[in-house]
């Protein structure tokens, strides 16, 4: 069972078209990132959310963390052809007193193919 | 922001040689690094935590004699893949977590090594 539901995997649209990537989970989380990824690259972090119901802006994207903290969204507006990647949420668990303090649980990924 | 720089970016190897993968913390002091897996068009993996001066904790069905990890200082964690065969190959990415920001969790990502067995 996934822990962090990641949806859609896959999303090829048009350029100048908006696009929306949920993260969903029954666990509550500590934060969540948003990383990118490109072919033979390492993610890159775009963004953390830490609170219930924050909303960051980064140019045309916009990441909102549930209220439960227990989801997330990735909203991309006016999609461009350099937006194509790999998007993967992930979230932290927070301090269990255990091995899983650190950990981040990676969603399944959304691979983005924006057309010119 | 911070920097995590990984060695080599592509090793190609025969099969049963033993190959390291360099995970460096450039501008901070991890005291723990990840190691993850990814296959092609799939998420990350995680296969083990990497602990400065202590053993390494390995994910379920890591095989810890076949993929052992070293963490000797507060920048420097290795992975070595022993008697590598073709199924190993992979890209094998690291991330060091950031202790200053440890509320957030926050890690960060090197480039990634791309491990191809012959």
């Amino acid at each position: 069972t996934q822990l962090l539901e990641q949806s859609p995997q896959f999303l090829s649209i048009q350029e100048g078209e908006n696009l929306t990537v949920y993260c969903n989970s029954s666990s509550v989380f500590s934060s969540l990132q948003w990383y990118r990824q490109e072919p033979g690259e390492g993610p890159v972090l775009l963004v953390t959310v830490v609170t219930g119901g924050e909303v960051k802006k980064l140019k045309r994207l916009t990441f909102q963390f549930g209220d439960a903290r227990k989801d997330s969204s990735l909203h991309i507006t006016a999609a461009q052809p350099g937006d194509t990647g790999l998007y993967l949420c992930a979230g932290s668990l927070g301090w269990d007193g255990g091995t899983s303090y650190g950990k981040l649980t990676f969603g399944q990924g959304t691979i983005l193919t924006v057309h010119p | 922001g911070a920097v995590v720089s990984q060695h080599p970016s592509w090793v190609i190897c025969k099969s049963g040689t033993s190959v390291k993968i360099e995970c460096r913390s450039l501008d901070f002091q991890a005291t723990t690094m990840f190691w993850y897996r990814q296959f092609p068009k799939q998420s990350l993996m995680l296969m083990a935590t990497s602990n400065e001066g202590s053993k390494a904790t390995y994910e379920q069905g890591v095989e810890k004699d076949k993929f052992l990890i070293n963490h000797a200082s507060l920048t420097l964690s290795t992975l070595t893949v022993t008697s590598a065969h073709p199924e190993d190959s992979s890209f094998y990415i690291c991330s060091a977590r950031n202790p200053t920001v440890l509320a957030k969790n926050i890690q960060y990502f090197g480039a990634g090594t791309r491990l191809s067995v012959l």
